[in-house]
């Protein structure tokens, strides 16, 4: 069974632009949800998406987005970026996403210069 | 809202037992995951307490207080392989998100 997807593993962008990382979960598994990751601030969390549905949603800014497809395949949107954007973007499955392990994939490094 | 505590680094050596401690205050606990995570690499599962106790895994345990709001994640005859980050992550009753500490960075030295 293959693991989560993320496409690209790495991106560079500059301020004001937007940027689009995409995400296959596993198989079946129907709940996504993301996450960024800087070295000072860990794992914060940034929406999760169930049957096409945004179920719960961090504290970040408007410019951040997603929305997931009928096939569970999920995808963000960071519009006008800023360099505090800078991060490890993760993105995690799970069967139904309710109290379950979450399987990771290996990310998107975006650099913002 | 969430606070969850964990030691920033730790350094050990190989053969030796080392624990790694996460305290966490939450507004409704649903349960305590620990990942570990390589450099570069994808957070992977390590271990899920919900009920107070000891989960034993191998060369890998974790144990839960829910009074005191305590976990932590022992880590038995260490190997080189284990140097990484290591994630304990709080499930909130309330929102159903998954909220994780910083992070702690083990490094294994021979």
């Amino acid at each position: 069974k293959a693991g989560v997807t993320q496409t690209p593993r790495y991106l560079i962008k500059t301020r004001g632009q937007q940027v689009t990382l995409s995400c296959s979960p596993i198989s079946g598994h129907r709940s996504v949800s993301w996450y960024q990751q800087t070295p000072g601030q860990g794992l914060q969390f940034l929406f999760e998406y169930f049957s096409e549905t945004q179920r719960n949603k961090g504290n970040f800014p408007g410019r951040f987005s997603g929305r997931q497809f009928s096939n569970s395949r999920s995808e963000m949107n960071v519009s006008t970026l800023e360099l505090g954007d800078s991060a490890l973007y993760l993105c995690a499955s799970s069967l139904q996403g309710k109290g379950e392990k979450l399987f990771f994939g290996s990310g998107t490094q975006l650099s913002v210069l | 809202g969430q606070n969850i505590d964990q030691p920033t680094e730790m350094t050990a050596t190989e053969g030796a037992i080392v624990q790694i401690n996460c305290t966490y205050q939450t507004s409704g606990f649903n349960g305590l995951f620990w990942y570990q995570q390589h450099a570069g690499e994808a957070p992977t599962f390590l271990s899920y307490n919900v009920l107070d106790g000891l989960e034993e895994k191998g060369r890998f345990s974790s144990f839960l207080s829910r009074s005191k709001g305590y976990s932590y994640l022992l880590l038995k005859e260490l190997q080189m392989k284990d140097s990484a980050s290591y994630l304990c992550a709080v499930r909130d009753r309330g929102s159903d998100k998954l909220i994780f500490g910083t992070g702690t960075r083990l490094q294994v030295f021979p």
